[in-house]
């Protein structure tokens, strides 16, 4: 099972672009990666998932290198509304084992 | 198209008595994953369920807890004897695991305090 390693918190401002870096070693072949947001008193939502090179949606792009060994979860032009935790998973869901969610990034976008 | 029902949202139990949680995957959706947050800690992963089957229950400790996804109905979290220490947020996911990596889809949580 990958371990993941992210940044306990972050601090930006509002407009800003933020890059959160996740570390996953020990990553395998058939593992995805994935970003989930969670705000206060709810349930993580899910934001976007990777396996290789980069991901864009409306929302996020991830940035995965060829050794897939880290990712880049990056929040463009972010807003007061984006403050929240940011988890960085790793796993095959195939597999049955993304399962272990990190301590994740608590991320503080100031005015 | 209704999300991941999760009910109670509040549940408070004193310590001995018994908590029922029961999470509602969204439409479509035949596997069940349940997860357990601290304050200010991240989400631990307790079982993971299919119709009728337990999967995977390595998260979930041996004695007191036991879950179920029925044929019919909503998925139980079922804690005996609660103590204490069992308070904490307990988050139910879903997904429809017919489209490889699908991720999860969580619901808002019941948060159970014992007294």
């Amino acid at each position: 099972l990958a371990k993941t390693t992210q940044p306990i918190s972050m601090d930006s401002y509002e407009g800003q672009e933020v890059n959160i870096t996740c570390s996953h070693n020990n990553i395998a072949t058939n593992d995805y990666i994935t970003w989930y947001q969670q705000f206060p008193s709810q349930g993580p939502r899910f934001i976007i998932q990777g396996y290789k090179t980069k991901v864009t949606n409306e929302v996020a792009s991830l940035f995965i290198p060829a050794d897939r060994k880290s990712s880049t979860l990056s929040l463009p032009r972010v807003s007061l509304s984006d403050t929240a935790v940011y988890y960085c998973l790793v796993g095959d869901m195939n597999a049955g084992n993304m399962l272990t969610f990190g301590g994740g990034t608590r991320l503080m976008v100031k005015p | 198209n209704a999300g991941v029902m999760q009910n109670p949202r509040h549940l408070v139990r004193r310590r001995g008595q018994e908590a029922r949680l029961r999470c509602s995957p969204m439409k479509g959706h035949s596997h069940v994953y349940w997860y357990r947050q601290l304050p200010e800690e991240g989400l631990k992963f307790m079982v993971y369920l299919q119709k009728e089957n337990i999967i995977d229950e390595s998260g979930m400790p041996k004695e007191r807890f036991s879950a179920e996804f029925p044929k019919e109905g909503p998925s139980i979290l079922r804690i005996q004897q609660v103590v204490r220490g069992d308070s904490a947020a307990y988050f139910c996911a879903s997904s429809p695991r017919d489209r490889g990596n699908s991720p999860l889809h969580f619901g808002n949580g019941t948060r159970l305090t014992v007294t």
